[in-house]
Order: C-alpha cells, then sequence, then structure tokens
C-alpha cells in the first residue's frame, strides 16, 4: 500500500512562514490526486483546511495555501499564529482510496 | 444545520465485532450529492481512513481493513453504520465519521467531521 510521508515536525517562530509537504513513497502527487489538508488539535476532531489542492474552504483563513511543489503537495502557512500550533495532515486520493500522510506537528515558538 | 454523531461500545473484548453508527442531521444520507465515510486514530497516532461510500453506489474500504469490514445504511433513521469483526488491540481508536463531496472543483474529502467515539478493544 501506498505510504504519503509528510515532515514529522516543524517549528516556526510567530508571524513567520512555513511549508509542508506530502509525498507518496512512489511517484508524484499530482491534481489529478485531489490533496486535501487537515488541521488537528490536541483532543479533536480534525478540520478541513485545503481541498483538491488549493481551494480554501469558507472557513480557512487566507494565511493558509496549497499548492504543488515539484512532485508533492504542499501546505504553507504565512504570517503564522499561536494558535496554528498543531499536527496538519494530507490527504491523496488514490481512485477510491484515500491515503492520510503520516501528519507533521507544528510548533509556533 | 448539518451535523454528525458518532455512537458506539465504548469497549468491545478481543475477537469480538466493533459495531460504529453514525447519524447524520441536516442533509439526507442518500443525497446523490454526498459521500460519507469512516476514518480512525489509534492512540498518540496518525489518521487512518477506514472506508466510504456512495448511496446506491461503490463501497470502497482500506485494503488492511476490507476483509473485515461492512458498512451500512439505515435510511430511515438518517444513519450509517460501521462493522469490524474480529476486533483486536490494534483496532483500538477514535473512530470518525465525515462527509465528502465532487464539484466543479473537485474533490472535497471530509470536510465535516463529528467529534468521534473512542472504542477500546480490551478483554
Amino acid at each position: 500500500q501506498t505510504v504519503v510521508t509528510q515532515e514529522p515536525s516543524l517549528t516556526v517562530s510567530p508571524g513567520g512562514t512555513v511549508t509542508l509537504t506530502c509525498g507518496p513513497n512512489s511517484g508524484a502527487v499530482t491534481s489529478g490526486h485531489y490533496p486535501n489538508w487537515f488541521q488537528q488539535k490536541p483532543g479533536q476532531a480534525p478540520r478541513a483546511l485545503i481541498y483538491s489542492t488549493s481551494h480554501r474552504h469558507s472557513w480557512t483563513p487566507a494565511r493558509f495555501s496549497g499548492s504543488l511543489l515539484g512532485d508533492k503537495a504542499a501546505l504553507t502557512l504565512s504570517g503564522v499564529q499561536p494558535e496554528d500550533e498543531a499536527d496538519y495532515y494530507c490527504l491523496v486520493y488514490y481512485g477510491g482510496a484515500y491515503v492520510f500522510g503520516t501528519g507533521t506537528k507544528v510548533t509556533v515558538l | 444545520q448539518l451535523h454528525l454523531q458518532e455512537s458506539g461500545p465504548g469497549l468491545v473484548k478481543p475477537s469480538e465485532t466493533l459495531s460504529l453508527t453514525c447519524t447524520v442531521s441536516g442533509v439526507s444520507v442518500s443525497s446523490d450529492s454526498y459521500y460519507w465515510g469512516w476514518i480512525r486514530q489509534a492512540p498518540g497516532r496518525g489518521l487512518e481512513w477506514v472506508g466510504s461510500f456512495f448511496y446506491g453506489g461503490d463501497t470502497s474500504f482500506n485494503p488492511s481493513l476490507r476483509s473485515r469490514a461492512t458498512i451500512s445504511v439505515d435510511t430511515s433513521k438518517n444513519q450509517f453504520s460501521l462493522k469490524l469483526s474480529s476486533g483486536t488491540a490494534a483496532d483500538t481508536a477514535v473512530y470518525y465519521c465525515a462527509r465528502s463531496y465532487y464539484d466543479s472543483t473537485g474533490y472535497t474529502f471530509f470536510d465535516l467531521w463529528g467529534q468521534g467515539t473512542r472504542v477500546t478493544v480490551s478483554s
């Protein structure tokens, strides 16, 4: 089964910018995999942030943006706020099967 | 307002079947606009897709769970359920139900989630 890998942890200063990536153990992520991104804080259900590579949900702050970076999907947080400290997961669609990334813990310090 | 609420047994003995239900309010589970799915998260671990379905259409499962998982729908109660047979400690997790849909911009996966229900498999 495909494994989708993310950076285990990243640290960013308040007001800074950080980019998270998401890629499979073989091949590339493309727009046809409809990458989605989720944020999860301790003790809470995940919250959807980005769908179909780069589309924000109505509730997603503009400082979150999605893209493709080389052969990976990417989530960029610009002007990071303390409340952005959380775990972030990507989700990649493989024709009827969904694979979550391994997750990235973002620390705001 | 759309709301999803999971319910489950809390504690299941090894080798028994886990039975979970998601009650949906605000939209019909038989709507031809939405897909529905189950996701789980073991303690201290990441998210794992369990299975998804489109009412009247295909159901798909995580290959690692396919042989043990079934999803059923009760339209009279606007609920859908997950059964996972032959439970083991590895099935101990918080189980979430969530909604997906497809539109002109592409696929939106799991935009709305329930709060989750914790299931422990232990004797």
